[in-house]
């Protein structure tokens, strides 16, 4: 089955940039889709389609893929950007949805 | 603007059955595509299965099958999942959410998922 690699926790300051990346094989040939999900809350999709954002989300929220590695990009991080975070494909082959690990994001 | 609300929680005990509702306003429910989404505590999310209601037929994790069934009422707009043989290990919260399809020529078909229920907590427990 597709496996969806992500470090467990990321650390940033305010104001700085994070960076959240998705390992996969190949996974610059499918399309990325990414998921801010807050304590006690549903997950809210805040980047799809490698790199198109949702109505209502910040610019700050960017996304690219390529090769075997997706990443989404906050910048500008605010304290409410602390939050756990998702990749996700569409695997027709297994799955077929596959979710990344998550990423555990903290604002110091 | 789609809302999904579900069901309330459940308190179920080992070898019993849980069936969740997801009921969708906004939007056309019969052409969307309903997915379930599962979170143990403490733990990551995991696709259980999904459906399109126009089409009637749902397809399931592999993981689930034979365990899952997922059902859609176009009368009353609403999902449900069906879980069965529950053990401790499938307390967890259930989310329902709307897939979006995303073509391209090159990779195919894909969905994501745009709106999401509130989820609905159930406890596996004797």
């Amino acid at each position: 089955s597709y496996v969806l690699t992500q470090p467990p926790s990321v650390s940033v300051a305010p104001g700085q940039t994070a960076r959240i990346t998705c390992g996969g094989n190949n996974i610059g040939s499918k399309s990325v889709h990414w998921y801010q999900q807050k304590p006690g809350q549903a997950p809210v999709l805040v980047v799809y389609d490698d790199s198109d954002r949702p109505s209502g989300i910040p610019e700050r929220f960017s996304g690219s893929n390529s090769g075997n590695t997706a990443t989404l990009t906050i910048s500008r991080v605010e304290a409410g950007d602390e939050a756990d975070y998702y990749c996700q494909v569409w695997d027709s082959s297994s799955g077929p949805c596959v979710f990344g690990t998550g990423t555990k994001v903290t604002v110091l | 603007q789609v809302q999904l609300v579900q069901s309330g929680a459940e308190v179920k005990k080992p070898g019993s059955s849980v069936k969740v509702s997801c009921k969708a306003s906004g939007g056309t429910f019969s052409s969307y595509a309903i997915s379930w989404v599962r979170q143990a505590p403490g733990q990551g999310l995991e696709w259980m299965g999904g459906i399109i209601p126009i089409f009637g037929t749902a397809n399931y994790a592999q993981k689930f099958q034979g365990r899952v069934t997922i059902t859609a009422d176009e009368s009353t707009s609403t999902a449900y999942m069906e879980l069965s043989s529950l053990r401790s290990e499938d307390t967890a919260v259930y989310y329902c959410a709307r897939a979006e399809k995303v073509i391209t020529m090159v990779r195919g078909v894909g969905f994501y998922f745009d709106y999401w229920g509130q989820g609905t907590l159930v406890t596996v427990s004797s």
